[in-house]
């Protein structure tokens, strides 16, 4: 139990829709990541947040854009989906201090497949 | 191109065998962690090595940072089926405060 949640758990898209992921970062943690996992593969960093800034970004095209509120917590969303998009989209909390990345506490992940 | 590669990428043992995965890269890294991940969840922090040449043990698991800061391995003694899962080594590139995956590598013991 790492105190990260994600949700939804699962869920079922078409090409072409839009989704909205949803993490509720550890307590005390002013840092959250998302990562992109293929089936099998390492997770692939999207982008991060401290302090409700994005605090750099991986390989993803603009489709991809996140969000941090006040309390920490994170949404990341996904426009005009794509079948490549199928994957466990990850959350990841931390205590970002500088110099220093700290542990990261992930979710279970939200599975989405887009048919 | 993918900047932590890991091998091997499968590994399929008997109860009782030893192992080594190695995480490798041509970038120097400020820090890195392995990771183990089991289906259904998310990765689960092992260890963190910082200094180059340091060693950590975790029981039945020795991690080792290579002295350049570019690699790393983990060995296992005497596997366990509790050792199955997604072995991923995680690397903060300096002055970053991110952390990069590496390509993963699925571990299966057998009783």
């Amino acid at each position: 139990e790492t105190g990260v949640t994600q949700s939804p758990t699962h869920l079922i898209k078409t090409r072409g829709q839009q989704v909205t992921l949803r993490c509720s970062s550890q307590s005390g943690h002013n840092t959250v990541s998302w990562y992109q996992q293929a089936l099998g593969q390492g997770p692939q960093f999207i982008f991060q947040y401290y302090r409700e800034e994005e605090n750099g970004r991986g390989n993803f095209p603009p489709r991809f854009s996140g969000l941090q509120f006040p309390n920490y917590s994170s949404e990341l969303n996904v426009n005009a989906l794509e079948l490549d998009d199928s994957a466990l989209y990850l959350c990841a909390s931390s205590l970002l201090r500088q110099g220093y990345t700290g542990e990261l506490f992930f979710g279970e992940g939200s599975r989405l497949t887009v048919l | 191109t993918q900047l932590l590669e890991q091998s091997p990428q499968f590994l399929s043992i008997q109860e009782g065998e030893n192992l080594t995965v190695y995480c490798n890269s041509s970038s120097v890294f400020s820090s890195l962690q392995w990771y183990r991940q089991e289906p259904g969840e998310g990765p689960v922090l092992l260890v963190t090595v910082v200094t180059g040449g340091e060693v950590k043990k975790l029981k039945r698991l020795t991690f080792q940072f290579g002295d350049a800061r570019k690699d790393s391995s983990l060995h296992i003694t005497a596997a366990q089926p509790g050792d199955t899962g997604l072995y991923l080594c995680a690397g903060e590139l300096d002055n970053t405060d991110k952390l990069i995956f590496g390509t993963g590598t699925r571990l299966q013991v057998f009783p």
